[in-house]
């Protein structure tokens, strides 16, 4: 079945980056896209940019200048970036499985990120 | 952007009370409206995809309906475990785009 393991740190100090392999089982990364999103108390649920099956990538502009999502076909495995973490960047992340369309109906177990010194 | 509004944070229900949940885009979306559900401690369960399409294994007292920029989740009959926090998406342009969420409680 189609599955998405997501390992990162929970902790992360201001300024710093942050990196979360998610690692998938059941499909294959050549056929479908992986997006990632993130949720806060404070700003719900945000998408945060996707890796197509053919490897090109799309970030919302609002994450652009310190995003990065790449990906290795061979390990099943997604990784993202991000650079230069605020305390507003504490939220819970999460890897999913593009559909036929841009819906998800395979989710990662997220990650709980605090920035914080 | 497209912004995507849900017009209740919340509300209160009794068990088997029939429940509409709102959603209103800022712009036409074409039916490219996805709805989900997310209990605490839980990634999002999608429930419905082309605004109307129910998933697979997903109760059929829940359905969507609308179009252009309003749509709408209904749950007919509701039970102890649709008591849960509800959000729509669009996906008819990037950035996708979700509701600030609609949260169910027991009266």
């Amino acid at each position: 079945q189609v599955q998405l393991k997501q390992s990162g740190p929970g902790l992360v100090q201001p300024s710093q980056s942050l990196s979360i392999t998610c690692t998938v089982s059941g499909f294959s990364l050549t056929s479908y896209g992986v997006h990632w999103v993130r949720q806060s108390p404070g700003k719900g649920l945000e998408w945060l940019g996707v890796i197509w099956s053919g490897g090109s990538t799309d970030y919302n502009a609002a994450f652009i200048s310190r995003l990065s999502i790449s990906k290795d076909n061979s390990k099943s495995q997604v990784f993202f970036k991000m650079n230069s973490l605020q305390a507003d960047d504490t939220a819970i992340y999460y890897c999913a499985r593009n559909y036929y369309g841009n819906w998800f109906a395979y989710w990662g177990q997220g990650t709980l990120v605090t920035v914080s010194a | 952007d497209i912004q995507m509004t849900q017009s209740s944070s919340s509300f209160s229900v009794s068990l088997g009370d029939r429940v509409t949940i709102t959603c209103k885009a800022s712009e036409d979306i074409y039916n490219r409206l996805a709805w989900y559900q997310q209990k605490p401690g839980n990634a999002p369960r999608l429930l419905i995809s082309g605004a109307t399409s129910l998933e697979t294994g997903v109760p059929s007292r829940f359905s969507g309906s609308g179009s252009g920029k309003d749509y709408t989740l209904s749950i007919t009959s509701l039970q102890t475990e649709d008591v849960a926090t509800y959000y729509c998406q669009q996906y008819w342009s990037t950035p996708l785009t979700f509701g600030a969420g609609t949260k169910l409680e027991l009266k």
